[in-house]
């Protein structure tokens, strides 16, 4: 069966310094594996997401993750924190066309 | 294209209450999804529609639950009889038919409905 797991489920860091959100996953399968965002009271926006090809894989708001088949892991980082980076972050990875199977996600905190 | 959009944001009942949630997906989007969400959780799959068609229902929670999309439009979650634990966030989602060259089928999300049950 396909899993989500999502270290620490606050994560704080200061204005400037790396996020490193970490995500790993079990997969009988190759994955599709997606980061997303959600800021309060707003719905979950997609962040980027791996399908194929290349590892490393870019986003939005200058965040990237890095796909180790060798570690099932799917690690989310950014070089510099802004304070309106601070939301909750959901790694997924795709179970089925339609379906989803989700961490439980890390709220992440920009100290200034 | 305004996104998907659900109605109402925030709804509170008393338990016992039915109530109803309505989803206005992406109009190029045929399939729709619907999600729930509790304090510190991932999002939980509930059903999923193509078109008109439910074809993966046997994930809602309890027979109280149902949804509909009788035009293939917008859709519906009822939950009847409400019962505290079903104080949650309700996510709505559309994608588009064809996945992508990759093969991924990317998931638009609305804003969420907030149901508390007193």
């Amino acid at each position: 069966a396909q899993s989500v797991t999502q270290l620490g489920s606050h994560v704080s860091v200061s204005e400037g310094a790396l996020v490193l959100l970490r995500c790993n996953y079990s997969s009988s399968v190759p994955p599709y594996l997606f980061w997303y965002v959600q800021y309060p009271n707003q719905g979950l926006q997609l962040l980027l997401k791996y399908t194929t090809g290349a590892t490393l894989v870019k986003g939005i708001n200058g965040f990237e993750a890095e796909f180790k088949k060798s570690e099932t892991s799917f690690h989310l980082t950014k070089p510099s924190a802004h304070m309106s980076d601070a939301a909750e972050y959901f790694c997924a990875v795709m179970r089925s066309n339609y379906q989803l199977i989700w961490g439980a996600g890390t709220k992440l905190i920009i100290k200034p | 294209d305004t996104g998907v959009s659900q109605d109402p944001r925030h709804k509170i009942t008393k338990r016992g209450q039915n109530v109803t949630f309505r989803c206005d997906p992406i109009s190029e989007h045929n399939r729709l999804y619907w999600y729930r969400q509790t304090l510190g959780q991932g999002p939980e799959f509930l059903t999923y529609f193509q078109n008109e068609a439910q074809l993966e229902k046997s994930r809602l929670l309890s027979d109280r639950f149902s949804a509909e999309r009788p035009k293939g439009s917008f859709s519906t979650l009822e939950i009847q009889r409400t019962e505290q634990g079903d104080s949650a966030m309700y996510l709505c989602a559309s994608s588009p038919t064809k996945t992508s060259s990759s093969g991924a089928n990317v998931l638009t999300f609305g804003a969420g409905s907030r149901l508390t049950v007193l």
